[in-house]
């Protein structure tokens, strides 16, 4: 069964500050998701990493998946009280599987 | 603008009956999917279909069933409700499948069995 560990679990900082959430795993991953979630709501994809190495960069938030596609990175650059939420990590595994497996997720809050 | 819809948003059922959870997507997508989501326990596939009349087990689908009999609609039967089935139930469609990403999810169904 492949899994993916989120840490850390809880995470609250001040507005302006800069942070990083980490996604890591012993399974080989053939894509990862990142997705945000707002209380009485549905996940919302924010990215998806196929390539090892591969950083991607949407506006503030930076991903990054690890060279051997078994971990990833959301790093946010000051952030702020919109960004607060469940971040969850989700991987796809090797040969064209479905199923997706998601990690418990990091819940963010930013105080303003 | 619909995207994926989930109906009920509430329900709650007593111990041994059973309902169904409806879900509808009006993005043509073939890839549909059903998540629950307990308490710091992150999402948990139940069941998935990757087109009309094709359907596979996830990884807690017991106590569970689903149908696709066409693209849009992909509901959820619960029979025989017991307290471990308390839980958000998310439904998902996908136009390219898991591998992609591309995920979209409904605002999802609360469920109480007392």
């Amino acid at each position: 069964t492949q899994l993916l560990e989120q840490s850390p679990q809880f995470l609250s900082i001040q507005e302006g500050e800069n942070l990083t959430v980490y996604c890591n795993s012993s399974s080989v991953f053939s894509s990862l998701q990142w997705y945000r979630q707002e209380p009485g709501e549905g996940p919302v994809l924010l990215v998806t990493v196929v390539t090892g190495g591969e950083v991607k960069k949407l506006k503030r938030l930076t991903f990054q998946f690890g060279d051997a596609r078994k971990d990833s990175s959301l790093h946010i650059t000051a952030a702020q009280t919109g960004d607060t939420g469940l971040y969850l990590c989700a991987g796809a595994g090797g040969g064209g599987s479905e199923k997706l497996v998601f990690g418990k997720g990091t819940k963010l809050t930013v105080n303003p | 603008n619909a995207g994926v819809t989930q109906t009920p948003k509430f329900r709650i059922l007593k111990i041994g009956q059973s309902m169904t959870l409806q879900c509808t997507q009006d993005m043509n997508h073939n890839y549909m999917y059903w998540y629950r989501q307990d308490p710091g326990m992150g999402l948990k596939l139940i069941y998935y279909s990757v087109g009309a009349g094709i359907t596979d087990k996830g990884e807690v689908p017991n106590g569970y069933n689903v149908s696709r009999s066409t693209t849009e609609d992909f509901p959820l039967r619960l029979e025989l409700a017991a307290p471990s089935q308390t839980s958000v139930y998310f439904c998902a469609s996908s136009p390219r499948g898991g591998r992609y990403g591309e995920l979209f999810f409904g605002e999802g169904s609360r469920l109480t069995v007392l």
